[in-house]
């Protein structure tokens, strides 16, 4: 089946530097990628929709300037966390949809970052 | 507004016994929902949909029925093995916006031989 992968699978870095997070279709082409976030016990919450070759759409309460998604290619989006705070430690879950389809089952979820800020 | 809300974990079994994993919704319209299976260090992948009421889905022994009447979708299994083991996501999908999810918080299956 379709796979997706996260790099890396967990970081720690220190308050104040940014870290960006690789989210790759390993076997298919990803017009659209999304990005979520998941605390503790909580449940998965969508952050962002990400585009190839357009600007992300962000959900709201999400700040577009403090979490950066880029789709540069059709296998390949990044975020990255920037000037990240202890309040950004999370888990950060991936998926790609395949390439023409709407479908919500051909969405594909990567196994996740896990970041920590000290 | 659309929530999930299903029951927390962990849910600890015996090989062969049967599970329920309870899950209730609230949504505008009338979702798609789904149950989605994490397996530790992989992604989430999909175990089954229910795209309306009273639709039952069902995929590797496990089954959910749609019931609208009291918005829920339990996840059920007759006998679950040891490779059950995993985090089980219930979730849905609104209905202007089927690649919108909303998750449920996720619930541990642990089966012990």
């Amino acid at each position: 089946g379709a796979v997706v992968s996260q790099h890396p699978s967990w970081v720690i870095c220190k308050s104040g530097t940014s870290v960006k997070i690789e989210c790759r279709s390993l076997d298919f082409q990803a017009t659209t990628m999304f990005w979520y976030r998941q605390f503790p016990k909580q449940s998965l919450m969508l952050m962002a929709t990400s585009n190839e070759g357009s600007k992300a759409t962000y959900e709201q309460g999400v700040e577009k300037d403090k979490f950066l998604i880029n789709h540069a290619s059709l296998t390949l989006s990044t975020l990255t966390v920037t000037s990240a705070h202890p309040e950004d430690s999370s888990f950060y879950i991936c998926s790609a949809l395949e390439g023409g389809s709407s479908a919500l089952e051909t969405q594909y979820f990567g196994p996740g970052t896990r970041l920590l800020v000290l | 507004g659309n929530s999930v809300t299903q029951m927390e974990g962990p849910v600890t079994l015996s090989e062969e016994a049967f599970l329920t994993i309870n899950c209730t919704y609230t949504a505008t319209g009338y979702p798609s929902l789904f149950w989605y299976v994490q397996y530790p260090g992989e992604g989430l992948q999909l175990l089954l949909k229910a795209t309306k009421a009273d639709d039952k889905g069902s995929n590797k022994g496990f089954e959910a029925t749609y019931r609208k009447e009291t918005t829920s979708f339990h996840l059920e299994k007759g006998s679950v093995q040891v490779s059950d083991s995993a985090v089980y996501f219930c979730a849905l999908s609104a209905l202007y916006n089927f690649n919108k999810f909303y998750f449920g918080s996720g619930t541990k299956l642990n089966v012990k031989p």
